[in-house]
């Protein structure tokens, strides 16, 4: 069974301060997928980044980086200069291959992330 | 469509009433996911289409959830005899189909049970 674990409910940084949301996945399969999501008070989730099992080298986006450790399961994001607009609910998610080549994302409980000015 | 579409976006209705919430996906996405979200939860898997058949439901809470699929395009997700802990969030998903493994969200129903 999968399983996405992030322990951090809620998490609030001054802004241009740096931040980093923790994830934490359990999977048995060797070959999945991880993501992150954003999901704005608007309410609709926001694709931010995908990652395969086999590929651990992290990824610079802007102010957004991620950091991918098999070793210790986890694929951690990072905010650096954080700004107003970055406060949202933050989701991490995990896909493994299924029956008929589905794959089906099992979301963390998610990180609040609040910035103030 | 340009994005998956999610229709009523707010919904009061009260305890023991069925409704219908409906998904209408990025066209040509042959994959439909419906996911709850209750309040300070996380995404909770409710079910799972691949075209107009849904090979995992296992998500879905109780029988008088259900969901059905046309023409491989709309979804309806149906409750039956509300109750108020189905106060929630309701979002649906849709991908291109089997190998893809990028899901894309509509903005959610706001299913209240008063």
């Amino acid at each position: 069974a999968q399983k996405v674990t992030q322990a951090q409910t809620e998490i609030s940084v001054v802004e241009k301060e740096d931040v980093t949301l923790d994830c934490v996945y359990e999977t048995r399969d060797t070959t999945y997928y991880l993501f992150w999501y954003k999901q704005p008070p608007s309410g609709e989730l926001v694709f931010l980044i995908r990652r395969n099992s086999f590929d651990e080298q992290n990824e610079i986006s802007g102010r957004y980086s991620w950091n991918f450790q098999k070793s210790t399961s986890s694929f951690n994001f990072t905010i650096t200069a954080s700004q107003v607009v970055d406060s949202a609910v933050y989701f991490c998610a995990l896909s493994e291959a299924r029956l008929g080549g589905s794959y089906i994302p099992t979301f963390g409980r998610g990180t609040s992330l609040i910035v103030h000015p | 469509g340009a994005g998956v579409s999610q229709s009523p976006s707010n919904k009061v209705t009260e305890k023991g009433k069925d409704v219908e919430l409906r998904c209408d996906p990025i066209s040509g996405h042959t994959a439909l996911y419906w996911y709850r979200q209750s309040l300070g939860q996380g995404l909770e898997f409710l079910i799972y289409f691949q075209g107009n058949s849904a090979p995992d439901k296992s998500g879905l809470p109780s029988d008088r959830f259900s969901a059905e699929r046309t023409g491989g395009s709309v979804s309806t997700l149906t409750i039956q005899r509300t109750q108020q802990e189905d106060s929630a969030v309701y979002l649906c998903a849709s991908s291109k189909g089997p190998g893809s493994t990028e899901a894309f969200f509509g903005q959610g129903t706001r299913l209240t049970v008063v």
